[in-house]
């Protein structure tokens, strides 16, 4: 059974620091997403990375995956308020020759605190 | 384009009552899925339909059900509610394998 887990939880940073939220996964897979949630309401999509190496960019933030470590980071760079959310990776096995059509499998999920 | 719809936003039942909510995906996008979210067990997928057929199922009680139209739209079902199928219902629509999927508003539950 796949496993995702996330780590930090929870993270306090402070306005203008760096930090990275880490992603693992147990089975091979070369599909990883992230999403954004505020409180109160549904899941934005950050990024779609499909291959080993893909990095992707927007704004503040920058993901990567590495599908033979088997994981993925969410590297923030100088974080503004505006950050402060919770974030999710998810990892879809069909890729990996399965049917597990339509399922993503979630991490816990990282709630940030982007303070002063 | 418009993105996914769910009614209603918030629901509130009572133990052993049925509910039945709506999701209409973003035009042009044929599999849907659903998902639970709790406090307590996160995010967990409960089935995926696909041209009006379901595909994948989650690990969830017999109680659960859904469907798709012919137009995409998708409902699910929960009959006999207890307390512990309080939470936040989401459905995502996407339209092809590789693409993100795209989360509408979701549905909030009370079982009281």
């Amino acid at each position: 059974e796949l496993k995702v887990e996330q780590n930090p939880l929870f993270l306090s940073m402070q306005e203008g620091k760096n930090y990275t939220i880490y992603c693992n996964y147990s089975t091979t897979s070369d599909r990883l997403y992230w999403y954004r949630q505020d409180p109160g309401k549904s899941l934005e999509s950050l990024f779609v990375l499909l291959s080993n190496g893909a990095v992707k960019q927007e704004g503040r933030l920058m993901a990567s995956l590495d599908t033979k470590a088997r994981l993925s980071t969410l590297h923030i760079t100088a974080a503004v308020h505006d950050l402060s959310a919770t974030y999710f990776c998810a990892v879809d096995m069909n890729g990996a020759g399965g049917t597990s059509y339509g399922k993503l499998t979630f991490g816990q999920g990282t709630i940030l605190t982007v303070h002063p | 384009k418009a993105g996914v719809t769910q009614t209603p936003r918030y629901l509130i039942k009572t133990r052993g009552q049925q509910v039945t909510l709506s999701c209409s995906p973003i035009s042009g996008h044929r599999s849907v899925s659903w998902y639970q979210q709790t406090p307590g067990q996160g995010l967990q997928f409960l089935f995926e339909y696909f041209s009006e057929t379901q595909r994948n199922k989650g690990n969830f009680p017999g109680r659960f059900s859904g469907r798709q139209f012919s137009n995409s739209r998708s409902e699910m079902n929960v009959s006999t509610l207890e307390l512990g199928d309080s939470a936040l219902y989401l459905c995502a629509s996407s339209s092809w394998a590789l693409e993100t999927q795209y989360f509408g508003p979701g549905t909030r539950l009370l079982v009281l």
